[in-house]
């Protein structure tokens, strides 16, 4: 059972507009949450990430909102560019007190932003 | 090359053979990851390492083997491949300080026929 889940496969957007990515997830003890983007042939790139005491981070045109009650989380792109057509994954973590912090990935959307 | 590279890119093999796949590091990161990538399951944890001689099984390791002699250096090997094991596979490195950050490789496309 998937513990990370992003239920949009794909999602198209006009150049310039809001792209809104969202992930939702299963385990209450995640208190770490990340956002890789990830090109065609490359691996994937850490873009932007939010602590669990947080329900904002902002960078740049990034941000990420999470709503600890609703377990969810959302990634917002403004305004869209056709440099970020990709695919991103939704990503989260849990303290463990005596191993590595293992991070659980989500399936990906793969965003395109038309021109 | 600085960074984390991986060898080869494109590997195509038989069912039951055995391969190897290289991961190398120019960062002295402590960590490194073994992921495979397949289509609605995302990036699946295989192996890691906390440092040499230190492994932990991930999410999917049944028919992988790691090995980590040296700190840039992370092999995977598949003892006797199997289709099931036709994937993308990813490997990643963080510093002991860093939180999450994870960076990756380029990645190998392996096909078992």
């Amino acid at each position: 059972d998937q513990q990370v889940k992003q239920n949009s496969p794909s999602l198209s957007v006009q150049e310039g507009r809001i792209s809104i990515l969202n992930c939702d997830y299963t385990n209450s003890m995640f208190d770490y949450f990340l956002w890789y983007k990830k090109y065609p042939a490359e691996g994937p790139t850490f873009l932007i990430s939010i602590s669990s005491i947080k329900d904002k981070n902002e960078d740049g045109r990034f941000t990420v909102f999470l709503n600890k009650s609703a377990k969810h989380l959302s990634l917002h792109i403004v305004p869209s560019q056709p440099g970020d057509s990709a695919v991103y994954f939704c990503a989260a973590s849990a303290r463990q007190e005596t191993s590595y912090d293992k991070v659980i990935f989500g399936p990906g959307t793969s965003l395109s932003v038309i021109p | 090359d600085a960074g984390i590279t991986q060898s080869p890119r494109y590997k195509i093999t038989e069912t039951g053979r055995q391969v190897t796949l290289m991961c190398h590091q120019t960062w002295s990161h402590s960590y490194m990851f073994w992921y495979r990538q397949d289509l609605g399951h995302g990036l699946r944890l295989i192996y890691y390492s906390a440092a040499a001689d230190i492994t932990d099984k991930g999410e999917v390791p049944d028919g992988y083997v790691v090995s980590r002699s040296k700190t840039e250096n992370f092999p995977l090997t598949l003892e006797s491949a199997t289709r099931s094991q036709t994937s993308v596979y990813f490997c990643a490195s963080k510093a002991w300080t860093d939180a999450y950050e994870q960076y990756f490789g380029p990645g190998t496309r392996l096909t078992v026929t």
